[in-house]
């Protein structure tokens, strides 16, 4: 069975930094390339960054570009999204997802399996 | 960026009825378009990949049609679990997207 568990939320203060964890199992994560996602209270899903495999490519929402940073550690089948200089409007609950590819050519992909999500509140 | 956009925001429906929901790109996507369900207090779910493709496990009263600008997702019949929020996003973009989601409530 797929599991993503996502930990390392809370409070924090603006221009703050918090690193979120995201613990993968019941596929091999190496084989994967990985999503986090957000939403706001109330809000809709805004989607965040992406990183190969290997982590030789990663791609930022224009909005974290120099803020955050996506990495992974296979050995430990564990996502991360280091987050710096943290604003109100980052505040919101942070999934973290498996994004599968059908076809590498094509390159048709979605995020077929979420984590519960870890809620990030940016207050003073 | 490609902005996506779905209409209505929300709708009102009853048990049994069919429903579309639309999502509408800004630019062509040709059939990267994925459709996902959301309930309160819960992670998305998958339920459409590829425009039209339908996920493992997903009942097949959910369909999911279009290409280029324009999508739509149907459900056939309505069921009580149904009731939920529905979101498109694009994957043609490395800066992928979602549409602003569509709040399907009972009637």
């Amino acid at each position: 069975e797929v599991q993503l568990v996502e930990s390392g939320g809370g409070l924090v203060q603006p221009g703050g930094s918090l690193r979120l964890s995201c613990a993968a199992s019941g596929f091999t994560f190496s084989s994967y390339w990985m999503s986090w996602v957000r939403q706001a209270p109330g809000k809709g899903l805004e989607w965040v960054a992406n990183i190969k495999q290997d982590g030789s490519e990663k791609y930022y929402v224009d909005s974290v570009k120099g803020r955050f940073t996506i990495s992974r550690d296979n050995a430990k089948n564990s996502l991360y999204l280091q987050m710096n200089s943290l604003r109100a409007e980052d505040t919101a609950v942070y999934y973290c997802a498996r994004l599968t590819y059908y076809d590498f050519w094509s390159g048709y992909r979605s995020n077929d399996y979420w984590g519960q999500g870890t809620l990030v509140t940016v207050s003073s | 960026d490609i902005q996506m956009t779905q209409s209505p925001s929300s709708l009102s429906a009853s048990v049994g009825d069919r429903v579309t929901i639309t999502c509408r790109a800004s630019q062509s996507i040709s059939s990267y378009l994925n459709w996902y369900q959301q309930k309160p207090g819960k992670a998305p779910k998958l339920l459409i990949y590829a425009a039209s493709s339908l996920q493992s496990g997903v009942p097949s009263r959910f369909s999911g049609s279009g290409s280029g600008t324009d999508f739509t997702l149907t459900i056939s019949s309505l069921q009580p679990e149904d009731f939920a929020t529905y979101y498109c996003q694009q994957s043609y973009s490395t800066a992928e997207t979602f549409g602003q989601g569509t709040k399907l409530e009972i009637k």
